[in-house]
């Protein structure tokens, strides 16, 4: 089974806006790290977010959000006030807490702002 | 004051050749990985070390040889470089493992790998 699914291969998204961007995850491990990371056209990865998984509240970063749900393993990153500089790919990624250093990254989702 | 460094960012070479690329990271991280991102855009970790010592090696050829002179460090050495091993590959470091906190990676710029 795929410890992290991306459904969204490809979104588009009107500048200002918000946008959702699907994640979950399969873990048996109680303690995991969730992870969001950006990679523009220029190919640099660029952490966003983290959410841990005995974590209380759900993680922000500036306009960055991420909607955990334990109970549906689903860490879906918000971004809110989409700006045109946030066209790229983004990727969730996993760390289990007791499986070695292994991170496990989804296929990734390609965002577009449109003017 | 790079955290993260790699070099060098693109490496054109041609079949058959054997070259490496360098990682160093700034952060006093005990864990180190190599990825490979093919044309799709699929991110596969390579290899991981932790305080210069394998922990995770996945399958590739053994023509993929990583090196780890000290914890700062982690070179990847290619043998007889193939048209297939064309990609993009990151370097990455994180903290050791902390079983309550598992930690953030942070990822050198890439290099471009494209083998003719």
């Amino acid at each position: 089974a795929q410890k992290i699914t991306q459904t969204q291969p490809g979104m588009f998204v009107q500048e200002k806006e918000a946008v959702t961007l699907d994640c979950t995850y399969d873990t048996s491990d109680p303690s995991y790290g969730l992870f969001w990371y950006k990679q523009p056209s220029s190919g640099e990865m660029i952490f966003l977010i983290y959410q841990g998984s005995y974590d209380q509240q759900n993680a922000t970063e500036g306009r960055y959000s991420l909607n955990f749900q334990k109970a549906r393993k689903s860490a879906n990153l918000v971004i809110s006030a989409s700006q045109l500089g946030d066209s790229a790919m983004y990727f969730c990624a996993m760390r289990e807490g007791g499986a070695g250093n292994q991170f496990y990254f989804g296929t990734g989702t390609s965002l577009t702002v449109i003017p | 004051d790079t955290a993260v460094s790699q070099t060098p960012k693109y490496l054109v070479t041609q079949m058959g050749n054997d070259k490496s690329i360098k990682c160093e990271q700034n952060l006093g991280h005990d864990t180190m990985y190599w990825y490979k991102q093919d044309s799709k855009k699929f991110l596969k970790i390579m290899f991981s070390y932790n305080n210069k010592e394998l922990i995770i090696n996945e399958t590739v050829p053994n023509r993929f040889s990583p090196k780890s002179p000290d914890k700062a460090h982690l070179n990847l050495h290619i043998n007889s470089l193939e048209l297939g091993d064309s990609a993009v590959y990151f370097c990455a470091s994180s903290q050791a493992l902390r079983v309550f906190k598992p930690d953030t990676q942070y990822f050198g710029p890439g290099t471009r790998l494209t083998v003719l």
